[in-house]
């Protein structure tokens, strides 16, 4: 069982370079999330999907953009990287929340801007 | 907006002892809430919930308490183990159009040998 699969997990960037997280789940969960986390700081949601074709911001969307083309991958992209997007990301996956489904993460992708 | 937040960055405790983490939370847009375990270089891990129906839960070794009143609530850890050193995050569900978990900036929990 994959669970929640990010892929690359560690990755450097110039600045201005771009790039594109992707994130898989075999879960058949609706709802997908991007987060960002910063040393000594909890997560920062992204953006965020309620189902396939959907996508909306999270609390810091500036600086990314992301698709939900297919319902099992939900993929966040850096047009132009900025040394303050150096961070942890984390996708989560999740049916619904309120039912008692768990939210699962997966394993996070370091990225440095240099 | 909704805001969760930790009390202490840091918590280093006996092993065997009981760890309590706090968390607090700005208003009552939250009726759900999970704490997770993160371990160095890992994503976050559930450990239990709590919906703001309740008042306390428990689990193995974990009870987590929720005070609607002051908006507050704690994980309690029963006889802490060397394995249980993480960093430890309270998260509170908004509901506002779809689902979204809002973080505290997490506890750093050492056991001391």
């Amino acid at each position: 069982n994959a669970g929640v699969t990010q892929t690359p997990k560690f990755r450097v960037l110039k600045t201005g370079q771009s790039m594109t997280l992707l994130c898989a789940q075999d879960m058949n969960h609706e709802y997908m999330y991007w987060y960002r986390q910063d040393p000594g700081m909890g997560l920062r949601l992204i953006h965020y999907s309620v189902g396939e074709g959907t996508t909306a911001k999270g609390e810091v969307p500036d600086g990314y953009n992301v698709s939900r083309l297919k319902k099992q991958n939900f993929l966040l992209g850096l047009e132009s990287a900025a040394p303050s997007q150096t961070s942890v990301y984390f996708c989560a996956s999740s049916y619904n929340i309120l039912s008692g489904n768990t939210i699962y993460f997966g394993e996070g992708s370091w990225l440095t801007v240099v | 907006g909704e805001s969760v937040g930790l009390h202490l960055p840091t918590l280093s405790v006996q092993e065997g002892d009981n760890s309590i983490i706090n968390c607090a939370y700005s208003n009552s847009a939250s009726d759900y809430f999970i704490w997770y375990k993160q371990e160095s270089g890992k994503g976050p891990q559930f450990i239990i919930d709590i919906r703001s129906n309740m008042d306390k839960r428990q689990g193995q070794r974990v009870t987590v308490l929720l005070n609607k009143t002051v908006k507050h609530l704690s994980l309690q850890i029963a006889a802490t183990q060397p394995g249980d050193s993480a960093v430890y995050f309270c998260a509170g569900v908004i509901i506002q159009g779809a689902q979204k978990l809002v973080f505290g900036q997490g506890t750093r929990l050492t056991i001391n040998p």
